[in-house]
């Protein structure tokens, strides 16, 4: 299974965009690329997840670089509430749950 | 809300015992996960159930197990309880199997073993 790298930690204005980005260099054919968040002790929620293009929906986007080694999570007007964990997770699409790995993450700090 | 519910939310109890934490799925999801997060491991996954079957396993020790009833809803055991096991423990949900998409997290049983 492919590895990710994030920050350990981000800081970020109220309102500007956070931009997290995600070292995933050894990315296999059939890898998708999936973030999830985890705002303190509270269960982790799904963002987004991708494959090779661009993808966004009412929280985020995602930008996959063109050869897939990295990829960009971002929020677009952050609020202190996107204050959380995010974690940056490499696996097939329909692969073991084990392969549903979750690291150590970046915590964004939301500042306002 | 995610739409998945644990029970109970806190938990103390003594080296030893046993407890049992349970999880309801959302309604339609098919595919049941624990995961266990304490402070110096992360999230860690431990067992997946897909309609009543045990379908992946992680680093789940011997001395915890779970199912899946019929009804859906899954439970997990855990016995012989040491300090260590003191975690959050996670359920999570998914309509399919192979965990493809979103998974769904509930907001967790915090167990304190004293």
């Amino acid at each position: 299974d492919a590895k990710t790298t994030q920050p350990p930690s981000m800081d970020c204005a109220e309102g500007r965009a956070a931009n997290l980005p995600c070292n995933h260099s050894t990315i296999s054919g059939n890898e998708y690329v999936y973030w999830y968040r985890q705002i303190h002790s509270q269960g982790p929620q799904y963002i987004i997840h991708g494959l090779k293009n661009n993808e966004t929906n009412e929280m985020a986007s995602l930008i996959i670089t063109e050869d897939r080694k990295s990829s960009t999570l971002i929020l677009p007007h952050a609020t202190l509430r996107d204050t959380a964990v995010y974690y940056c997770i490499v696996r097939p699409f329909l692969g073991s749950a084990r392969q549903l790995t979750f690291g150590s993450g970046t915590q964004l700090t939301v500042l306002p | 809300d995610s739409g998945v519910t644990q029970t109970p939310k806190h938990l103390i109890t003594a080296t030893g015992q046993r407890v049992t934490l349970r999880c309801s799925p959302r309604s339609g999801d098919l595919s049941v996960y624990w995961y266990q997060q304490s402070l110096d491991q992360g999230l860690q996954f431990l067992i997946q159930y897909y309609n009543g079957e045990e379908r992946a396993k992680g680093n789940i020790l011997e001395r915890f197990s779970a199912q899946q009833f019929p009804d859906l809803h899954s439970e997990l055991n855990l016995s012989s309880l040491e300090l260590g096991d003191s975690a959050l423990y996670f359920c999570a949900s998914s309509v399919t199997g192979g965990a493809a998409g979103e998974l769904f997290f509930g907001e967790g049983s915090r167990l304190t073993v004293l």
